[in-house]
């Protein structure tokens, strides 16, 4: 069935460092990818969004960069920050649906 | 940003009794709701998509007469666990969808907690 998977399960940053959270999915036909953020005991947080129509997006301090001939996905965070520990998904939408199907995740462990 | 909240956040219920979830979009109407299960230290599983005044489209291996869910309206989508037993005791997110800027927008409840004794 398709999936949508992450490379690494957990990652730890030294704070003020850029962090990378990458994520594979398989639907090639999937439009639209959605990172999220979930902090313990809460539900997922929008940080931010790309078409399958673009190849970068950028928000504040968050890069999504897709490269779609690999079906590759990744978050870029930049100085990364203690109220960035969390643990990060990618979820894609498939082309002509409303589902939204998530990835493992990835905990994102900042140091001090 | 639109908010959608779910009640109750945490609920401990003995094995054999049902327990109700409810999502409400709180700012706007969603005509699609999602219900997802978070097992600890995984992802979210879609367990089935509701569309207001239609029956939910239940995903493969998801249990429809255990897990009810109805949407009545379009700002409240509710999921019944019936007959809880210690095994459905997980996360239950729910989201609600409506059109924005790009494809159309996802918002998140906060989840709930179930705990079956």
């Amino acid at each position: 069935g398709e999936s949508v998977g992450l490379h690494l399960p957990t990652l730890s940053v030294q704070e003020g460092d850029n962090s990378i959270i990458n994520c594979a999915y398989s639907n090639s036909a999937s439009d639209y990818f959605i990172w999220y953020k979930q902090e313990s005991g809460k539900g997922p947080q929008f940080i931010i969004d790309i078409r399958s129509n673009m190849d970068k997006r950028q928000g504040q301090r968050v890069t999504v960069l897709l490269n779609k001939t690999v079906k590759h996905l990744s978050l870029q965070i930049a100085a990364t920050q203690p109220g960035d520990s969390a643990v990060y998904f990618c979820a894609e939408k498939g082309g002509g649906t409303y589902k939204y199907i998530f990835g493992t995740g990835t905990r994102l462990k900042v140091l001090a | 940003g639109a908010v959608v909240s779910q009640h109750p956040s945490w609920v401990i219920c003995k094995s054999g009794t049902s327990v109700k979830i409810e999502c409400r979009s709180l700012d706007f109407q969603a005509t699609t709701m999602f219900w997802y299960r978070q097992f600890p230290k995984q992802s979210l599983m879609l367990m089935a998509t509701s569309n207001e005044g239609s029956k939910a489209t239940y995903e493969q291996g998801v249990e429809k007469d255990k897990f009810l869910i109805n949407h009545a309206s379009l700002t409240l989508s509710t999921l019944t666990v019936t007959s809880a037993h210690p095994e459905d005791s997980s996360f239950y997110i729910c989201s609600a969808w409506t059109s924005g800027e790009n494809t159309g927008e996802l918002f998140f409840g906060e989840g709930s907690r179930l705990t079956v004794l």
